[in-house]
């Protein structure tokens, strides 16, 4: 199974500031054929389902705000959320579709300094 | 409107039986993947399986593989998980989501809540 590790653990930004979330994957997730990264984020509110945020690494899903993009490519990879909302409080998954099994990291907690 | 709404909680004991289900509406039901995840109290997200209810194609993660198992009715464009024996550590919110193939999960079901308990 591809491992996904993410970095911090848990991160707290004050409002307006610039939040930096990283996710590693244990082997590249790049599709050589097509160049697609197969990697999402998702975002999870307490009490809530998680919610898609990115995918393909970089694509923002329909009505996400567009503070939130998705950068990197093979391993490496970065959720940045340009200026901190209140309502941006929530755990931060990223997710491997390359191979099976499905892999999630273990989340980033996000919080307001 | 794509929805995928859970059937509701469950108070379980260790060795009872237990179909989960997932009704789907919005969309073409035999065009996508459906799959479970599993996430234990105040933990991270678990992939468990997917079934293509087109074809009914199932995949497991091998951590679940002998542990569920994921179905689909085309009918009522339903899928389910079942367990045929809870054990304590079964005890979980599960979510169902519609999963394109080979791609990100689009979209989550509300969640089961699952406890399992003597």
């Amino acid at each position: 199974d591809i491992v996904m590790t993410q970095s911090p653990d848990s991160l707290a930004v004050p409002l307006g500031e610039r939040a930096t979330l990283n996710c590693k994957s244990s082997q590249s997730v790049l599709y050589s054929s097509n160049n697609k990264n197969y990697l999402a984020w998702y975002q999870q509110k307490a009490g809530q389902p998680p919610k898609l945020l990115i995918y393909w690494a970089s694509i923002r899903d329909s009505g996400v705000p567009d503070r939130f993009s998705g950068s990197g490519s093979g391993t490496d990879f970065t959720l940045t959320i340009s200026s901190l909302q209140a309502e941006d409080v929530a755990v931060y998954y990223c997710q491997q579709y390359y191979s099976s099994p499905d892999t999630f990291g273990p989340g980033t907690k996000l919080e307001i300094k | 409107e794509v929805q995928l709404v859970q059937s509701g909680a469950e108070v379980k004991k260790p060795g009872e039986s237990l179909k989960i289900s997932c009704k789907t509406s919005g969309y073409r039901f035999t065009s996508y993947w459906i799959g479970w995840v599993r996430q234990m109290s105040g933990k991270g997200l678990e992939w468990m399986g997917i079934i293509y209810p087109g074809d009914s194609d199932t995949r497991y993660s091998p951590s679940f593989q002998g542990q569920v198992t994921i179905s689909a009715d085309e009918s009522i464009s339903s899928a389910y998980l079942q367990w045929s024996s809870l054990k304590a550590s079964d005890t979980a919110m599960y979510y169902c989501a519609r999963q394109r193939g080979d791609s990100h999960i689009e979209y989550w079901g509300q969640g089961t809540l699952v406890t399992v308990s003597s």
